[in-house]
C-alpha cells in the first residue's frame, strides 16, 4: 500500500518554542493531505486540510495562526506549532489519500509532541 | 453537523470469544470506513462499504452497513491476542474535499 512518512515520530521542548512537524507522502502524490489530533485513548479530531498551492482549511476551533499549515509540494505538507504550551501535547497525525476510486487514507506514524 | 458515535467504548473478551462494534450516523453516509489502531501505532485502513445493505468478510472480521447507510458494523469471530487495538469506524464528511469524521472508537482487549 502506499506509504506516508511522518517525522518526527517524537519531540519535547519547552514551553514557547515552535514545533514543525513533515509529513510525506512517499510514493504517491497527494494534493490533500489531512492533520489530525489524538489525546491518549480518544478518536482522532481532524485539525485541517491541507490543500497542495493553496491555504489550509482549519476545523472550527482550531487557532491557524497556531498550527501554521504548509503544502508546498503534491509530496510534502508541514504542521508548526508556534509558541508552544503545555495543552499542545498530543499526538498529531497526517493522512493522506492517493487517486483512485477508493478513498482510503493511509496515515502517518505519528508525533508525539511534549510541551514542558 | 454529522456525528460518528461508536459504542462500546471498551470491550475485553476472552480469546476464542466473538466481538462486535457498533456504528451510528446522525446522517446518511455516501461510504463508512473501518480503521484499526494497535496500541501505540498509527491508523490502519481495513475497509469501506459503499453500498445499502453492504456485507464483507476479511478472514474472521465482517463488516456491514445498513440498508439506510446510517450505520455498519464490523464482527470478529473467534478473536485472537492479534485483534487487540481500537477500531475506528468513519464517515465521509459531507463538506469537505475528503477528510472523514471517526468515531470514537472501541478499545479490544484478548486475554488468552
Amino acid at each position: 500500500g502506499a506509504v506516508v512518512s511522518q517525522h518526527p515520530s517524537r519531540v519535547i521542548c519547552k514551553s514557547g518554542t515552535s514545533v514543525k512537524i513533515e509529513c510525506r507522502s512517499l510514493d504517491f502524490q497527494a494534493t490533500t493531505m489531512f492533520w489530525y489530533r489524538q489525546f491518549p485513548k480518544q478518536s482522532l479530531m481532524l485539525m485541517a486540510t491541507s490543500n497542495e498551492g493553496s491555504k489550509a482549511t482549519y476545523e472550527q476551533g482550531v487557532e491557524k495562526d497556531k498550527f501554521l499549515i504548509n503544502h508546498a509540494s503534491l509530496t510534502l505538507s508541514t504542521l508548526t506549532v508556534t509558541s508552544a504550551h503545555p495543552e499542545d501535547s498530543s499526538f498529531y497525525i497526517c493522512s493522506a489519500s492517493p487517486a483512485g476510486t477508493v478513498k482510503k487514507l493511509f496515515f502517518g506514524s505519528g508525533t508525539q509532541l511534549s510541551v514542558l | 453537523g454529522q456525528q460518528v458515535m461508536q459504542i462500546p467504548q471498551y470491550q475485553h473478551v476472552q480469546e476464542g470469544e466473538d466481538f462486535t462494534t457498533y456504528c451510528n450516523s446522525s446522517t446518511t453516509l455516501s461510504n463508512i470506513q473501518w480503521y484499526k489502531q494497535r496500541p501505540g501505532g498509527h491508523p490502519v485502513f481495513l475497509i469501506q462499504l459503499v453500498k445499502s445493505g453492504e456485507v464483507k468478510k476479511q478472514k474472521r472480521l465482517t463488516f456491514q452497513f445498513g440498508e439506510a447507510k446510517k450505520n455498519s458494523s464490523l464482527h470478529i469471530t473467534a478473536t485472537q491476542t492479534t485483534d487487540v487495538g481500537t477500531y475506528f469506524c468513519a464517515g465521509l464528511r459531507s463538506n469537505s474535499g475528503y477528510a472523514l469524521n471517526f468515531g470514537k472508537g472501541t478499545s479490544l482487549l484478548v486475554t488468552p
